[in-house]
């Protein structure tokens, strides 16, 4: 089955710079690559994704490369602000109803 | 308007005991899951339902019983409850198709076992 690597665990960014984090995936089946965010004591929300025949999404702050021959895809934010504070997963999925596969999250701090 | 909804938010019992969370949404989606989120964050698949039908039951204790009397509620029974059980359990659903979409998540339930 899918496996779904994310480093780094913990990441902390002055406001305003930039922060990555990267995952690898193990299945060359899976095609479905999303993003999600989790605020304390909320449930993961989506904030961007990206399909195996797109090399790079961006919207507006945030951005997501995929690398398929590497198995690799990257969450990159720009300008942190504090807000930005939360765990991010990175998670994989192949075709039909297979479910999500996570990477173990990175919690993210956005220092002021 | 709450997309996935599940109740409770926060659920504190005693071991031993039995049971329930229900998860509803109003999203038309063909497809719902139960994940559970550890006490590390780790966020793990446990049982996805298509149509009512089961069709991933990873390695989940038969304690777990999920249920779906129509496509838009997925209840999760648990029996024997064990301190191991104490975690967030998260609903969640998105629409079957041919490509992979995006999945919506419930705020959790928080259980306690003491």
């Amino acid at each position: 089955g899918e496996n779904v690597e994310q480093h780094p665990s913990t990441l902390s960014v002055q406001e305003g710079d930039s922060a990555v984090i990267k995952c690898t995936y193990s299945d060359s089946a899976s095609n479905y690559f999303p993003w999600y965010k989790q605020e304390l004591g909320k449930g993961p929300q989506l904030i961007i994704d990206i399909r195996s025949n797109v090399g790079e999404k961006k919207d507006q702050r945030i951005a997501v490369t995929l690398n398929k021959t590497a198995k690799h895809f990257s969450l990159h934010i720009t300008e942190t602000q504090p807000e930005d504070s939360a765990v991010y997963f990175c998670a994989a999925s192949s075709p039909g109803n297979t479910p999500l596969v996570f990477g173990k999250g990175t919690r993210l701090s956005v220092i002021a | 308007d709450t997309a996935v909804s599940q109740t409770p938010k926060y659920l504190v019992t005693q071991m031993g005991n039995d049971k329930s969370i229900k998860c509803e949404q109003n999203l038309g989606h063909d497809t719902m899951y139960w994940y559970k989120q550890d006490s590390k964050k780790f966020l793990k698949i446990m049982f996805s339902y298509n149509n009512k039908e089961l069709i991933i039951n990873e390695t989940v204790p038969n304690r777990f019983s999920p249920k779906s009397p129509d496509k838009a509620h997925l209840n999760l029974h648990i029996n024997s409850l064990e301190l191991g059980d104490s975690a967030v359990y998260f609903c969640a659903s998105s629409q079957a198709g041919q490509g992979a979409t995006e999945a919506f998540f419930g705020q959790g339930t928080r259980l306690t076992v003491v």
